[in-house]
């Protein structure tokens, strides 16, 4: 599984409130992502970075941001939780150097009241 | 932007059967198409890819065809087993911005 700690495992949080993600890789994989799964929309991208403070947007970023100060550390952070971002939260790292597999953390599932 | 649509949302096999899932790409950039499966509760996980610069991939029963003209590839399953049950998710990668694009998944049940 790549190395790959998600915390925490399961979050309910009210409306309004900051919650911060924490993906952790062991593999000094260069890139890693967040992407949110929901039943019809498979799995969509929310950030990603390609090295420290390195990151950039996806297709569904807004609401989110995003740091990597340390290589083995993206934390996802939701600045006003809505409900809208009730979903379980995957992050995914990938080496680089040519090889285009993205291996999953065992996600997050966030419950926004 | 990039965008894969996958086909069918559901499908139901008699276990000894084959499946087939289909997906179709708009980004004719796109050289990097791989397939994840995920069980219930668990992580996605890559089971096959494909690079454009092949036509076909095998795997024992798991195959993956592409068709660059066409824009579309598929995953292929022989003899099913009740373990092959999971959602299967197809994804495109463009050689121009790295990112994954996934399909919106394939509920997959084999039925014994």
């Amino acid at each position: 599984d790549a190395g790959i700690t998600q915390s925490p495992r399961h979050k309910v949080t009210e409306t309004g409130t900051p919650v911060t993600l924490r993906c952790h890789q062991t593999e000094n994989h260069r890139y890693m992502y967040w992407y949110r799964q929901d039943p019809g929309h498979g799995l969509r991208l929310i950030h990603y970075s390609y090295g420290v403070k390195d990151t950039d947007k996806g297709e569904v970023s807004d609401g989110y941001s995003v740091s990597r100060s340390k290589t083995e550390d993206f934390l996802l952070t939701l600045e006003s939780a809505t409900s809208s971002q009730t979903s379980v939260y995957f992050c995914a790292t990938e080496p680089g150097q040519g090889s285009n597999i993205q291996y999953f953390g065992a996600g997050t599932r966030l419950s926004v009241l | 932007g990039e965008n894969v649509e996958q086909h069918p949302s559901t499908l139901s096999v008699q276990e000894g059967d084959s499946a087939v899932i289909k997906c179709t790409y708009s980004d004719s950039a796109s050289n990097y198409f791989p397939w994840y499966k995920q069980e219930l509760g668990k992580r996605p996980q890559l089971i096959i890819d494909i690079r454009s610069n092949v036509g076909e991939k095998k795997d024992q029963r798991i195959a993956v065809t592409l068709n660059k003209t066409a824009k579309h590839f598929s995953l292929h399953i022989t003899e099913t087993q009740p373990e092959d049950s999971a959602v299967y998710f197809c994804a495109a990668s463009s050689s121009n911005t790295g990112k994954l694009i996934f399909g919106q998944g394939t509920t997959l049940q084999v039925k014994p």
